[in-house]
């Protein structure tokens, strides 16, 4: 079965600081990837998506993340992140355009300021 | 464009009882989606419609949980017999089909089972 995989539970970082975040997935066919992030009380939002050409996509906020294929990751960076950035992050997969969506467990990011 | 809404965003029942939930997705959106999502964890696929066809169901799913989109429009998730397991975030999606396929996700419904 399909699975994400997110390995940091919890980040914390002080404002500035770069930010990269893990997600691995284990299916080997054609996959279209996302980033969603839930700022404190609000609904999930779409923070950047794949689904061809460039692996290095960039998404709303500054953030970018990179497939590589190889290795089954989606990585999300921002080089230096804000207070405002304090929420959860989830990377999800599909297989089709318009399919379900697999969620990874997330990883909360707390920034300092 | 009002996003998508749903209805109640809590709900407080005791176990036994049924529940009935309702998602409001964005107008003419032809495809929505029911996940669910426990306190640490990323949401779980349950079901969705492409319009009033119910295509794909979880297959860990079970049988007390109904969905129904009707007229194609407004949806309805439907647990019956609530257990204190049931307890979880019902979230409800909806999508464009043949555009940036994008899943817009509404506030959700907090749900206990006591």
């Amino acid at each position: 079965a399909q699975s994400v995989s997110q390995h940091n539970h919890h980040v914390i970082l002080s404002e500035a600081a770069s930010l990269e975040l893990g997600c691995n997935y284990s299916y080997g066919g054609t996959v279209n990837l996302f980033w969603y992030v839930q700022y404190p009380g609000q609904h999930l939002q779409l923070l950047l998506k794949y689904f061809s050409g460039d692996p290095l996509v960039k998404g709303i906020k500054g953030f970018e993340a990179e497939f590589i294929k190889s290795k089954f990751s989606f990585n999300l960076r921002k080089p230096s992140v804000q207070w405002s950035d304090t929420a959860e992050y989830f990377c999800a997969v599909n297989r089709n355009q318009g399919g379900k969506l697999i969620f990874g467990q997330g990883t909360e990011l707390s920034v300092k300021p | 464009d009002t996003g998508v809404s749903q209805d109640p965003r809590h709900k407080i029942t005791k176990r036994g009882q049924n529940v009935t939930f309702r998602c409001d997705p964005i107008s003419e959106h032809n495809r929505l989606y029911w996940y669910r999502q426990t306190l640490g964890q990323g949401p779980e696929f349950l079901t969705y419609f492409q319009n009033e066809a119910q295509l794909e169901k979880s297959r860990l799913l079970s049988d007390r949980f109904s969905a129904e989109r009707p007229k194609g429009s407004f949806s309805t998730l439907e647990i019956q017999r609530t257990e204190q397991g049931d307890s979880a975030m019902y979230l409800c999606a909806s999508l464009q089909g043949g555009s940036l396929y994008e899943q817009y996700f509404g506030p959700g419904t907090r749900l206990t089972v006591t």
